[in-house]
Formats: structure tokens, sequence, C-alpha cells
């Protein structure tokens, strides 16, 4: 089956405690990104990676670290995660930087205390 | 970051009823997309349109990428209690999407 798949699910963190969450996508996908969900703020985009190596930041990429070493895992790094970074944050694919068409993970949310 | 402006912001209907919600932007745009969120699950892709005018299906909803270029709608026929959840448009002049910010529907059984 052809999924986006996050880990963990759910995290409950303390302040300045480095944690990573893992993204992982079975499509061959080129283009992933991470995004975070905030009531009254919507979708917004955190990093994104057109290719293995190849990553850049989104509109609100301060406190995030990403990596693509591989095509199909692209991770999601808090090196000292602080309470504003509380939030759903989800993963997505699309076949190509050119395609518009993005596939979802199912969600982390993450709270940090 | 630019966001588009979706309406209405929240709908509560009686099963049975259509529904319509509509995002405008005040830029052009070349792609609008219409994402469906169930509760405690990702966004998935519902309609996908690429050209001024075009009106696609997929079951029960349809969707329009507006004349002007600078909205599209989506309509839901004859609603079941499934389609609860969170409605997004996005799309983007280039690119890089932009996300309106969700309508929330729930239907009364």
């Amino acid at each position: 089956e052809a999924q986006v798949t996050q880990n963990p699910r759910y995290l409950i963190t303390v302040t300045g405690k480095k944690l990573t969450v893992t993204c992982s996508q079975n499509m061959n996908h080129e283009y992933m990104s991470w995004y975070r969900q905030d009531p009254g703020l919507g979708l917004r985009q955190i990093y994104y990676s057109m290719n293995v190596e190849v990553t850049d930041k989104g509109d609100v990429p301060e406190g995030y670290k990403v990596s693509r070493k591989e095509k199909r895992n692209f991770p999601l790094i808090l090196e000292s995660p602080s309470p504003n970074q509380t939030s759903l944050y989800f993963c997505a694919s699309s076949q190509h930087r050119l395609s518009y068409e993005q596939y979802f993970g199912p969600g982390t949310r993450l709270t940090v205390t | 970051g630019q966001q588009l402006n979706q309406s209405p912001q929240s709908m509560f209907i009686q099963e049975g009823e259509d529904v319509s919600m509509n995002c405008t932007s005040s830029s052009i745009f070349n792609t609008w997309l219409w994402y469906k969120q169930d509760p405690g699950e990702g966004p998935v892709l519902l309609i996908a349109l690429y050209k001024a005018g075009e009106l696609t299906s997929n079951g029960r909803l349809t969707a329009q990428f507006g004349i002007t270029r600078k909205d599209s709608f989506l309509n839901i026929s004859a609603s079941i209690p499934s389609d609860v959840g969170i409605y997004f448009c996005a799309g983007g002049p280039n690119r890089k999407l932009i996300w309106g910010l969700g309508t929330s529907l729930a239907v009364n059984p």
C-alpha cells in the first residue's frame, strides 16, 4: 500500500530534550516536506526536500533541522524543543518538485512542556 | 506567509443537504487543490484543478477552478455522516502551495 508513515504518532517531552520525528514514504517520491498545523494558522511548511541531499527552508524553519540521506526518509529534528513547538506535525511527499499533489502522513502530535 | 481566504469557517448541516464552500486569492493561481482531513488523520487529496473554468467531480464532490483564476469552489451533494472533517483548499501561482485555513464540516444524521 502506497503510504507516508510517521513515528511517533504522539510525543510528550520536556524543553531542551532533543527529539527526532521520522518520516518514510514507499512511493519513490522525490519531493518531501514537513508542515506544522496550529489552530487558526492552518498548515505552515517547515522544510522541504526536492531530492536526496537537497533541502531548503519553508515558511517557519526556526528551531528545526532536517536531513535527506535516502530518498524514502526525511526525519525532522528538534535540537532543543521549546513549548512554542507544541503542534501537530505532518510529513508529506509528492512525485517530484513540479507536482502539486502531495500525500500526507497521519501526523505526529507533539507536546513540549 | 500568504494565506487564502476560505469560507465558511465552519458549517453544521443535516444529512442529505448539499454543501458549498469556496476559496479566494488576491493573486492569479495556476492550480487549485482540495483536501479533506478526517479527525486524527493527515489531509487527503480530493480534487486537483489545473485549468481556469475546469469543473471536476469525484463521486458526490464537485470542484471548479474559477474563470478569474483567483477562486475555486467545492460542492458536496447529498451529504452523509462520513463527510465530517476539515476541508482545505490549496493552490498557487507557482510550485509553492498556499493553504487556506479550512472549512470544518459537521453533519447531523
